[in-house]
């Protein structure tokens, strides 16, 4: 249980264009799910927190407009990466919170690279 | 500012030893902590977690030690397997929803 799945797992786009990314939990309901960047050999680090049917909240220093997420329903959220940059070039993980459990599930990670 | 840290990037171990893998904290309102595990290019999955209101988990050959006196928490692995090897994240988190992670300690086990 507890499968979270994301697609594409690697993109390549051009610079200017935009990507999105879908997060899904298949085996279960997620109210939150999160977005997350991994930079090599750091941490993972926060982007957004997205709470089905209310906007996302973004953590200091990530800009809402250029990661447009949306979280339609309790099994989907999107990330949508605008007008990219090379700079933007990274791994893109989703988590999804089991409803009154603390754990977070992560799905596979996207690659995304921007020439 | 790193609200978790794992101070050791590295660790490699024999096979059947045992693996310790330490974190620390400087936030004293956290009262969960987890350990993900993760393989190049793939996202993490969940390995063990302990609630502050014990000192330790334990699962199979992965025990969870948590001292928060020290703000400290540590992973032990017996026996370590070659399978082990891959990077082991700590996270800790408090009362919203945000995780806060360590950098990560990549651990090999050497068969």
């Amino acid at each position: 249980g507890a499968v979270v799945s994301q697609h594409p797992s690697w993109v390549i786009c051009k610079s200017g264009t935009s990507v999105k990314i879908e997060c899904r939990s298949l085996d279960f309901q997620a109210t939150t799910m999160f977005w997350y960047r991994q930079f090599p050999k750091q941490s993972l680090m926060l982007m957004a927190t997205s709470n089905e049917g209310s906007k996302a909240t973004y953590e200091q220093g990530v800009e809402k407009d250029k990661f447009l997420i949306n979280h339609a329903s309790l099994t989907l959220s999107t990330l949508t990466v605008t007008s990219a940059h090379p700079e933007d070039s990274s791994f893109y993980i989703c988590s999804a919170r089991v409803t009154g459990l603390y754990e977070q599930y992560f799905g596979p990670g996207t690659r995304l690279t921007v020439t | 500012d790193q609200q978790v840290k794992q101070n050791s990037p590295s660790l490699s171990v024999q096979e059947g030893r045992i693996s310790i893998l330490n974190c620390d904290y400087t936030n004293s309102m956290f009262d969960y902590f987890l350990w993900y595990k993760k393989y190049p290019a793939e996202g993490p999955t969940f390995l063990i977690s302990i609630s502050s209101i014990k000192d330790k988990n334990e699962d199979g050959r992965f025990t969870v030690f948590l001292n928060k006196s020290a703000k400290h928490l540590s992973l032990h692995i017996v026996p370590s397997q070659p399978g082990d090897s891959a990077v082991y994240f700590c996270a800790a988190s408090g009362a919203g929803n945000q995780f806060y992670f360590g950098t990560g300690t990549s651990l090999t086990v050497i068969p």
